[in-house]
């Protein structure tokens, strides 16, 4: 089983240009969720898939869309990137969000010039 | 809101005992305990519920007040493979995603 999976693990982009991020999991979870991770600040929740089909901001959604492909799949996408988003990108899942530990993926470095 | 850890840095020698502290001024569900290493992904350590369940690492020990809204993560005899920064998570059911603290950072040194 390969868990969590990102791609791409590295992107610089250009203020204005837009990418999508790729995460997919075999685990078979119900939930999945995209984190950003900036120094000194933790892990903050961009916006999260409880079930296929559903999806609800997090604590910084703004800038950010996503979709939940199918049950494996969840994708963020930047449209217009800005220099604040320059961050690590972190994709997870789990059973039940506050019950169940989280599984995570190696995650994407993102730099925005 | 994002729960509060203490100490945001600690050193260790080898061998050494550390305690790493997270508190909410919310009532608490869960709270969950991760460490991450340097330039890697955080990696479950283990979950407290409301009620006294635990699951997690049989190695890794911690608490959960309740009525505090306070886990504490105790490492004890730490080894050099204990550093890295530790995250606790909190949530206030079991269908509410977590809210992550800002991290430890834990040193062990020889």
């Amino acid at each position: 089983n390969a868990g969590v999976t990102q791609t791409p693990k590295f992107q610089v982009l250009k203020t204005g240009q837009s990418m999508t991020l790729q995460c997919a999991q075999d685990m078979n979870h119900n939930s999945m969720y995209w984190y950003r991770q900036d120094p000194g600040m933790g892990l903050r929740l961009i916006y999260y898939s409880a079930s296929e089909g559903t999806t609800d901001k997090g604590e910084v959604p703004n800038g950010y869309n996503v979709s939940r492909l199918n049950k494996r799949e969840f994708s963020l996408r930047l449209e217009s990137a800005a220099p604040s988003q320059t961050s690590v990108y972190f994709c997870a899942s789990s059973g039940l969000a506050g019950y169940n530990e989280q599984f995570f993926g190696p995650g994407t470095r993102l730099t925005v010039l | 809101q994002q729960p509060v850890q203490s100490p945001q840095a600690v050193i260790l020698r080898e061998g050494e005992d550390a305690v790493i502290n997270c508190s909410s001024s919310k009532a608490l569900y869960s709270v969950h305990w991760y460490r991450q290493k340097h330039g890697e992904a955080p990696v479950f350590l283990m979950i407290l519920l409301k009620g006294g369940e635990q699951k997690g690492h049989e190695k890794i020990s911690a608490s959960f007040n309740e009525k505090k809204q306070q886990s504490s993560l105790y490492l004890t005899a730490s080894q050099l493979s204990y550093s890295g920064t530790y995250f606790c998570g909190t949530s206030n059911s079991g269908n509410t995603p977590l809210v992550f603290g800002k991290g430890t950072r834990l040193s062990v040194i020889a």
